[in-house]
């Protein structure tokens, strides 16, 4: 089946750091690819995605493009600060059945120190 | 714009207790979806509705979960009877999708904390 590996955190890194978390998939076809955020004490949202091969999706200084070659959609970040400690969740979208049935991968924490 | 709102936030029962969550998505989403979140892991999809259909309800557990869209609408998930590996963070989420369309971002409630002593 359908399926996202992320890279194990927490990954902690000192403010205005490089960043990158790694997410490959399995899939079917063609699927849209995301990337969520969850702030401490708050809800998922959406962060970035791309709906095809070699699109780039950005956000916040926020950057992935989906790679059809690798499979992957690694996430990357120039120079972090202190209020995106978060946990990212890489996630896919493929089409089955008519329907688009969402899989998210276990996510990984991000921690910034100033 | 209103979010999706979930209730209760927090929820404490014993096992084999039933326990009821509600969601009441964003207006207009025809999508709603019902994810279980254990400590440490990814949101896992449990149910997806489109209108008051079902799309997905692959990896519910149907021999104690159940869930609802009356009216494509509002939503409930049940429990009964409940299990200590049924602690976990439940969400809703909602999108525009509909048949044939899509996808589209999911905007997530803040979930109900349910914790099975």
């Amino acid at each position: 089946g359908d399926s996202v590996t992320q890279m194990e955190g927490p990954v902690t890194l000192s403010e205005e750091a490089f960043l990158t978390i790694n997410c490959t998939y399995t899939a079917t076809g063609y699927p849209s690819l995301f990337w969520y955020v969850q702030y401490p004490g708050e809800g998922l949202q959406l962060l970035l995605k791309a709906t095809k091969a070699d699109d780039k999706g950005s956000n916040k200084g926020f950057e992935a493009t989906y790679r059809k070659e690798t499979t992957s959609f690694h996430l990357e970040k120039g120079s972090v600060q202190v209020s995106d400690s978060a946990v990212y969740f890489c996630a896919l979208n493929p089409l089955s059945g008519g329907s688009y049935i969402p899989t998210f991968g276990r996510g990984t924490s991000l921690i910034v120190h100033p | 714009e209103a979010g999706v709102a979930q209730s209760p936030r927090y929820k404490i029962i014993e096992k084999r207790q039933s326990v009821a969550f509600w969601c009441n998505p964003i207006s207009g989403h025809a999508t709603l979806y019902w994810y279980q979140q254990i400590l440490g892991q990814g949101p896992k999809l449990l149910i997806q509705f489109q209108n008051n259909g079902v799309v997905d309800d692959s990896q519910l557990p149907k021999d104690r979960f159940s869930a609802e869209r009356l009216k494509g609408v509002d939503s409930t998930l049940k429990i009964q009877p409940a299990k200590l590996e049924d602690s976990a963070v439940y969400l809703c989420a909602s999108s525009l999708e509909a048949p044939g369309q899509g996808p589209y971002e999911q905007y997530f409630g803040p979930g109900t904390r349910l914790t099975v002593t």
